[in-house]
C-alpha cells in the first residue's frame, strides 16, 4: 500500500492560484474516479473539500476545484486567501489491495 | 449537528493494548460505513481501517493488519478500534470519520470523512 505522491510544498500570493498534484498508479488514482481532497489545519479535524475527483461538498467554495488526467489528480485553489494556508491531502481507493490510500500531504503557503 | 467524539487514547508500553471508542450522534449510524485514520507526529494522514455499515466487512491497512480490530455497536451508535501488540510507530492522533454515502462497501465509491472527530492521541512508549 504505497502512499500517493504529492509535492511537499506549494505556494501562491493572495488572489492568485495554486495547484497541487497527486500521482498514483493505474491501480488507484488512474483506475477509478474515487479521488478526494482534504484541507487540514494543524490541531483541527481534516475537512473534505473535493470528492469523486471534482465534486464539492455543500459549503465548500468554488475556489476549490479538482481534476484528473491519467494517474495524476490535481487540486486547484483559486483566489488564494490567508485562511487557505494549510496541509492538503489527496485520497483514493486502491483496487489492487482493496483499501484506501492517502497522499503524503502538501503544505500550501499563501505568501 | 453530526458529532463524532473519540476517546480511549493514552500512553501505553510497546506490546500493550488499547481500545478506542467513537461515539456518534445526529445521523443514522447503522446505515453508514466508518473509518479510522491516524496521523503520526510530523507525518501525514494514514488510512487505518474501514467497517461496513452492518459490521459484516472490515478492511485494514497492511501496517495494522493482524494487530488491530475494528468493530461497531449499532445499538449504541459507537465505533471501536481494538489495538493490540502496539509499536512505537503506532504513536499518532487517531481520528474516526464517517463515510459520505450510506450503504456503501469498499470498492463502491467510499468517501472518507464528510464528518470527522477531533482525534485522540495514542502514545506508545516505555
Amino acid at each position: 500500500q504505497s502512499a500517493l505522491t504529492q509535492p511537499p510544498s506549494a505556494s501562491g500570493s493572495p488572489g492568485q492560484s495554486a495547484t497541487i498534484s497527486c500521482t498514483g498508479t493505474s491501480s488507484d488514482v488512474g483506475g477509478n474516479n474515487y479521488v478526494s481532497w482534504y484541507q487540514h489545519h494543524p490541531g483541527k479535524a481534516p475537512k473534505l473539500i473535493i470528492y469523486d475527483v471534482y465534486k464539492r461538498p455543500s459549503g465548500v467554495p468554488d475556489r476549490f476545484s479538482g481534476s484528473k488526467s491519467g494517474n495524476t489528480a490535481s487540486l486547484t485553489v483559486s483566489g488564494l486567501q490567508a485562511g487557505d494556508e494549510a496541509d492538503y491531502y489527496c485520497s483514493s481507493y486502491a483496487g489492487s489491495n482493496n483499501c484506501m490510500v492517502f497522499g503524503g500531504g502538501t503544505k500550501l503557503t499563501v505568501l | 449537528q453530526v458529532q463524532l467524539v473519540e476517546s480511549g487514547g493514552g500512553v501505553v508500553q510497546p506490546g500493550g493494548s488499547l481500545r478506542l471508542s467513537c461515539v456518534t450522534s445526529e445521523f443514522t449510524f447503522r446505515t453508514y460505513g466508518m473509518h479510522w485514520v491516524r496521523q503520526a507526529p510530523g507525518k501525514g494522514l494514514e488510512w487505518v481501517s474501514f467497517i461496513r455499515f452492518d459490521g459484516n466487512n472490515n478492511y485494514y491497512a497492511d501496517s495494522v493488519k493482524g494487530r488491530f480490530t475494528i468493530s461497531r455497536d449499532n445499538s449504541k451508535n459507537t465505533l471501536y478500534l481494538q489495538m493490540n501488540s502496539l509499536r512505537a510507530e503506532d504513536t499518532a492522533v487517531y481520528y474516526c470519520a464517517k463515510d459520505m454515502f450510506p450503504w456503501r462497501d469498499m470498492g463502491q465509491g467510499l468517501i472518507i470523512g464528510d464528518y470527522w472527530g477531533q482525534g485522540t492521541l495514542v502514545t506508545v512508549s516505555s
